[in-house]
């Protein structure tokens, strides 16, 4: 079974700049989670996604960042303009109802803004 | 509000050694599941073992188990036998209703 999918491994932009990733979940999984881990802390929940619909994007910084979920499969995040704080990994996980909710994760996005 | 605690930013082990991570979390609900994720430098976060709130027993994964005291709000993880393989950032997880709340980690080194 493939794993989650994410795009590109790394990138490194200037500040101001916009930016978008890339992720593919579990094939069947109707949620799909973008987190935001900045180095040395744990994961936060940016946004999450049931099928198409918005579930929660209560931690989204909505004046710079954005989401979609087209035809509830793929999902791409984006950032506009990019600030140095938004530095992190992003990482994308999805789950599929009815197993305890568990998350399976993707190998991250590494995002520099010098 | 929720929140996860682990007190050992870091942790060392021999290898073929036993090792224990710490948590304790804050939550109002009665039902809730948790995890411990490993995440190594590939940044790959990988499911170690998950317990059910409302089950006493402990789970166990092979050499990894844990120890959950549902009152105290403790969830431990022991790893058996530490393998070089298990170095990696261990995050303890409360997840209630779908969303993941996160501890801060635990960077465990293993020595060979």
């Amino acid at each position: 079974e493939a794993g989650v999918a994410q795009s590109p491994r790394y990138k490194i932009i200037e500040k101001r700049q916009s930016v978008a990733f890339w992720c593919n979940p579990i094939s069947g999984h109707a949620t799909l989670y973008w987190y935001q881990q900045i180095l040395g802390q744990g994961p936060k929940l940016l946004i999450q996604f049931q099928n198409n619909g918005v579930v929660d994007d209560s931690q989204l910084p909505k004046d710079r960042f954005s989401a979609e979920r087209l035809k509830g499969v793929d999902s791409t995040l984006k950032i506009q303009p990019a600030k140095l704080e938004d530095s992190a990994v992003y990482l994308c996980a999805s789950s599929f109802m009815g197993q305890g909710n568990i998350q399976y994760f993707g190998a991250g996005t590494r995002l520099s803004v010098l | 509000a929720q929140t996860v605690t682990q007190s050992q930013p870091e942790m060392s082990v021999q290898e073929a050694e036993t090792v224990t991570l710490s948590c304790t979390y804050d939550t109002s609900e009665s039902d809730y599941y948790l995890f411990w994720y490993k995440q190594p430098p590939s940044r790959q976060m990988i499911l170690v073992i998950r317990q059910e709130a409302y089950k006493q027993q402990n789970a166990t994964e092979n050499r990894f188990s844990v120890n959950f005291q549902k009152a105290a709000k403790s969830f431990s993880l022991k790893i058996s036998d530490s393998q070089l393989g298990d170095a990696a950032m261990y995050f303890c997880v409360v997840n209630q209703g779908g969303k993941l709340i996160f501890g801060q980690g635990t960077e465990l080194s293993v020595k060979p």
